[in-house]
């Protein structure tokens, strides 16, 4: 089954405590996407990555990163978190070609207190 | 002005009924055009993509641009209950992020 899963679905962490939350997918696709959605302000595009060891800033890049070593995982990294970062984290890919016709992940709940 | 504007709803209609979302977009050099769909507690779905003006249909869904009014519209005929959810507009500025708009909940009443 195509798929982009994510782990973990819910994380409850305290500030400043490093957390990895994993993206992977079993489509062979190029274009990979990191989005966070908060009530009021839709989706917004945190960090994306065109292929293997190839990653740009969306337009919420603070207090983040990424790596992309396979082409199948694209984790997001929060090396100091903050309460400013509890929200509703996706992940998803697509192939270049038609990089927006995105296959989402099933999110990940982040609270951090 | 936000780049990408929908009305947040939520929007009722009763089943059976055509339900009509709309979105605006400020960029007028946005070149595609996507609606998703996003059942509560769920992830985003791709419904339909437009790229050129005018309309385009699959099965119960239509979509539709104007690139000179700067809108674009998801029209669903014979509304079902399971149909309620939120709708995201989302657009292709050609910046390097795709701009989703924050949604429309749509309620369909059985």
């Amino acid at each position: 089954e195509a798929q982009v899963t994510q782990n973990p679905r819910y994380l409850i962490t305290v500030t400043g405590k490093k957390l990895t939350v994993t993206c992977s997918q079993n489509m062979n696709h190029e274009y990979m996407s990191w989005y966070r959605q908060d009530p009021g302000l839709g989706l917004r595009q945190i960090y994306y990555s065109m292929n293997v060891e190839v990653t740009d800033k969306g337009d919420v890049p603070e207090g983040y990163k990424v790596s992309r070593k396979e082409k199948r995982n694209f984790p997001l990294i929060l090396e100091s978190p903050s309460p400013n970062q509890t929200s509703l984290y996706f992940c998803a890919s697509s192939e270049t070609r038609n990089r927006y016709e995105q296959y989402f992940g099933p999110g990940t709940r982040l609270t951090v207190t | 002005q936000k780049e990408v504007e929908q009305n947040s709803g939520p929007l009722s209609v009763p089943e059976g009924a055509i339900a009509s979302l709309n979105c605006t977009y400020s960029d007028r050099g946005s070149q595609s055009f996507f609606w998703y769909r996003q059942y509560s507690g769920k992830s985003p779905e791709l419904i339909m993509s437009i790229y050129s003006n005018g309309d385009k249909e699959d099965g119960r869904f239509t979509a539709q641009l104007n690139k000179a009014s700067q809108y674009v519209s998801l029209l669903i005929r014979d509304s079902q209950p399971s149909d309620s959810a939120t709708y995201l507009c989302a657009v292709d500025t050609g910046r390097r992020a795709l701009t989703f708009g924050s949604g429309t909940r749509l309620q369909v009443q059985p």
